[in-house]
């Protein structure tokens, strides 16, 4: 099956700079890319997506870029700010499948 | 809409005992998930299903069982809890066909002593 892993686990940025977390899969198959953040006790939220067909996705201060190649993907946050602290999951599917295979998770703290 | 409902929030069972964590979701979604999400590990899939009367296994399906015999509800019964099972499980839903954004419910933290 899917295998999905992200680097860093922690990662500390002062408010304003930028933040990357990067996502490695394993099946060529998957052509589905989601990235979801976890407050601390509330549940997953989606904050962006992007397909196989495209290779950069941008929604305000949030972007994704996909290397089908290199089979990774990145989160980028532009300008951070505090209320950015939060765990980022990225996952992986094939299309249509709907079974997210998960990475384990980035926790992000943005210092004030 | 109430979106992705999910009961009971909080539950602690004594090792052996068993019960069902109930799944609703009031937007004709097709597709319905469970996870467990432990400290470190991530979500991890339990068992998913694409329509009414169709369920199938995720990546760690051992210890517990589902059944789809509507749209809306898709229950995931612990049929005798073991302390391995303590984790904080989350059911989600999506639309299906050529829509793969999962919705999440408010998940509910099982401890099992």
């Amino acid at each position: 099956g899917e295998n999905v892993e992200q680097h860093p686990s922690t990662l500390s940025v002062q408010e304003g700079d930028s933040a990357v977390i990067k996502c490695t899969y394993s099946d060529s198959a998957s052509n589905y890319f989601p990235w979801y953040k976890q407050e601390l006790g509330k549940r997953p939220q989606l904050i962006i997506d992007i397909r196989s067909n495209v290779g950069e996705k941008k929604d305000q201060r949030i972007a994704v870029t996909l290397n089908k190649t290199a089979k990774h993907f990145s989160l980028h946050i532009t300008e951070t700010q505090p209320e950015d602290s939060a765990v980022y999951f990225c996952a992986a599917s094939p299309h249509g499948n709907n079974r997210l295979a998960f990475g384990k998770g980035n926790q992000v703290v943005v210092i004030p | 809409n109430a979106g992705v409902t999910q009961t009971p929030k909080f539950q602690v069972l004594k090792t052996g005992q068993s019960m069902t964590l109930q799944c609703a979701q009031d937007m004709n979604h097709e597709y319905m998930s469970w996870y467990r999400q432990d400290p470190g590990m991530g979500l991890r899939l339990i068992h998913y299903s694409v329509g009414a009367g169709i369920t199938d296994q995720g990546e760690v399906p051992n210890g517990y069982n589902v059944s789809r015999s509507t749209t809306e509800d898709f229950p995931l019964r612990l049929l005798s809890a073991a302390p391995s099972q303590t984790s904080v499980y989350f059911c989600a839903s999506s639309p299906g066909l050529d829509t793969d954004t999962q919705y999440f419910g408010p998940g509910t933290r099982l401890t099992v002593l």
